[in-house]
């Protein structure tokens, strides 16, 4: 099945500064990869997402980039700031198991201010 | 809009007992997933249900077992409870199989 490895499990940045969380996926099926934010005391929630027939995707500050060859994917928050303090899970999946998510085990950011 | 509403928030069970979480999806959405989340990982995928059926399911024993309404809103059941099955339940919905999964806030589960 699935394996999917995320690094670094903890980051802590200055506010302003920029932020990247790196994964890694095993099978080469994986096409579909989202990345979700949880709080403290919430569930996960999806902020960007991308699909295998592109190699990046933006949106406002956050920003993931895919290496299909590779077979990992990068999740980039330029200008951080203290709210975006909180746990980052990537995910990887393909049709293959109904879309069902094989999450990496989560990299706790803490932004400084 | 609601989005994934779950019931209960907490629940504190016995070893040996039986549980049932329940799960309304975001409005619109037909299928519903159920994860397990233990303190400090990923979510684990325990299985997934469309059209009244379960469609996949995770690495998970029989003790788990689900159900899906025609309304589209789920139960997970967990049965024979073990010390290992404290953790956050988390449900999350999506319409159709190839598209965005939402979470809801999660179910917290403790056997004593």
């Amino acid at each position: 099945g699935e394996n999917v490895e995320q690094h670094p499990s903890t980051l802590s940045v200055q506010e302003g500064d920029s932020a990247v969380i790196k994964c890694t996926y095993s099978d080469s099926a994986s096409n579909y990869f989202p990345w979700y934010k949880q709080e403290l005391g919430k569930g996960p929630q999806l902020i960007i997402d991308i699909r295998s027939n592109v190699g990046e995707k933006k949106d406002q500050r956050i920003a993931v980039t895919l290496n299909k060859t590779a077979k990992h994917f990068s999740l980039h928050i330029t200008e951080t700031q203290p709210e975006d303090s909180a746990v980052y899970f990537c995910a990887a999946t393909n049709s293959n198991s109904g879309y069902a998510l094989n999450f990496g085990k989560g990299t706790s950011l803490l932004v400084t201010p | 809009d609601a989005g994934v509403t779950q019931s209960p928030t907490h629940l504190i069970k016995t070893r040996g007992q039986q549980v049932t979480l329940r799960c309304s999806p975001k409005s619109g959405h037909d299928t519903v997933s159920w994860y397990q989340q233990a303190l400090g990982q990923g979510p684990q995928f325990i299985f997934q249900y469309y059209e009244e059926e379960e469609r996949q399911r995770g690495n998970f024993p029989d003790r788990f077992s689900g159900h899906q309404f025609p309304n589209y809103s789920s139960e997970l059941n967990v049965n024979a409870l073990l010390l290992g099955d404290s953790a956050l339940y988390l449900c999350a919905s999506r319409t159709g199989v190839n598209s965005p999964l939402h979470f809801g806030n999660g179910t917290r589960l403790t056997v004593t």
